[in-house]
């Protein structure tokens, strides 16, 4: 079965401090690679995917995410948070049909202003 | 964006009585819908695969009388919790994939089991 892991379970940053958020995932098989974020209160939405191509993928509001297909993982940055960016983000895995999503288990990210 | 709408967004129930979570995509025929349970402090949880006009698909562990799932039109799935105990106290959390690939979530059902 698939699984993903988020190493990070929770970050304290300072406002203008460089992220980046670990994600690995265990599948053998083509995937499809996502990171979503959960802001308080609100339900989940999609910050960047990748399917195939640029390993690079760059998302909404500043955030970018590197496949690297040797190390099954997919990790998640951005250069200079701000205090908006305090949320939770869940690294998300589906297989080239999409068939199931697996999710791992969150980093809750604290931005101090 | 699949817009997706969960009823009752918050839900409290007396132990052995059931519960049904309505989810709906509004703008955005779907084939299919997954139902997700979120701990505090945990991932979500991938519980079934609903599929319209056959059977949910059930992850493993998942017991699929406690948990009935209904898919009868393109735009509507729920979740039935059935003699709740308050260990089932969790969020519900339905989802609706579009072709393009992505998730679109519903705002979550949080079910407390006295």
């Amino acid at each position: 079965a698939q699984s993903v892991s988020q190493h990070n379970h929770h970050v304290i940053l300072s406002e203008a401090a460089s992220l980046e958020l670990g994600c690995n995932y265990s599948y053998g098989g083509t995937v499809n690679l996502f990171w979503y974020v959960q802001y308080p209160g609100q339900h989940l939405q999609l910050l960047l995917k990748y399917f195939s191509g640029d390993p690079l993928v760059k998302g909404i509001k500043g955030f970018e995410a590197e496949f690297i297909k040797s190390k099954f993982s997919f990790n998640l940055r951005k250069p200079s948070v701000q205090w908006s960016d305090t949320a939770e983000y869940f690294c998300a895995v589906t297989a080239y049909n999409f068939n199931k999503f697996y999710f791992g288990s969150g980093t809750k990210l604290n931005v101090k202003p | 964006g699949a817009v997706v709408s969960q009823h009752p967004s918050r839900v409290i129930c007396k132990s052995g009585t059931s519960v049904k979570i309505e989810c709906r995509s509004l703008d955005f025929q779907a084939t299919t819908m997954f139902w997700y349970r979120q701990f505090p402090k945990q991932s979500l949880m991938l519980m079934a695969t609903s599929n319209e006009g056959s059977k949910a698909t059930y992850e493993q562990g998942v017991e699929k009388d406690k948990f009935l799932i209904n898919h009868a039109s393109l735009t509507l799935s729920t979740l039935t919790v059935t003699s709740a105990h308050p260990e089932d106290s969790s969020f519900y959390i339905c989802s609706v994939a579009q072709n393009t690939g992505e998730l679109f979530f519903g705002e979550g059902s949080r079910l407390t089991v006295l």
